[in-house]
């Protein structure tokens, strides 16, 4: 199957930093990939839809200027957590859709971020 | 709006014993199901997905079948082995977009 990865696995940063995570598609081309984020032991909650050459799209809740996006490229999506706090440590999970109708959307391994 | 229901976890088993694990769904229109699984320390995999009523997925002996008339995906294998230990998401995708709506997770914990 197709490979998504994510970058960093794993980060600390101090509070008020800003980190930022990588998530390519390796062997295909994504126009749309997908932010989630994951507390413990809880479920994944869809972040933002992240579009290639335009703006993402965010759910309800989720603030974009904390939260920012950027797919630049085809096979390229950055989510930045900028001045991070501790309640935005979390587990961020990104995938990746290939094109076309009821195709399989790929997930990266994930990034853990904890913010001290 | 739409939503995924999975059972409560954690779920304890014997290596070979029978694994069912509920999933009920909420949806307009006629979703695609999903059965994801996240080993520790990982990303999701695809499991397995049924794209219309009396579908039925399977892969790696566990299989699921999807059911309109009860609005469920529940996930099931014969004989888990301790390597199936893992959490298990089940997951709804109600448009062409690709965005997924998954229920809270189960987990599935193996004894040998």
């Amino acid at each position: 199957g197709a490979v998504v990865s994510q970058h960093p696995s794993w980060v600390i940063c101090k509070s008020g930093t800003s980190v930022k995570i990588e998530c390519r598609s390796l062997d295909f081309q994504a126009t749309t990939m997908f932010w989630y984020r994951q507390f413990p032991k809880q479920s994944l909650m869809l972040m933002a839809t992240s579009n290639e050459g335009s703006k993402a799209t965010y759910e309800q809740g989720v603030e974009k200027d904390k939260f920012l996006i950027n797919h630049a490229s085809l096979t390229l999506s950055t989510l930045t957590v900028t001045s991070a706090h501790p309640e935005d440590s979390s587990f961020y999970i990104c995938s990746a859709k290939l094109q076309g109708a009821n195709t399989e959307a790929f997930f990266g391994q994930g990034t853990r971020l904890t913010v001290v | 709006g739409n939503s995924v229901t999975q059972m409560e976890g954690p779920v304890t088993l014997s290596e070979e014993a029978f694994l069912t694990i509920n999933c009920t769904y909420t949806a307009t229109g006629y979703p695609s199901l999903f059965w994801y699984v996240q080993y520790p320390g990982e990303g999701l995999q695809l499991l397995l997905k049924a794209t219309k009523a009396d579908d039925k997925g399977s892969n790696k002996g566990f299989e699921a079948t999807y059911r309109k008339e009860t609005t469920s995906f529940h996930l099931e294998k014969g004989s888990v082995q301790v390597s199936d230990s893992a959490v298990y998401f089940c997951a709804l995708s109600s448009s062409n977009t690709g965005k997924l709506i998954f229920g809270q997770g189960t987990t599935l914990q193996v004894k040998p």
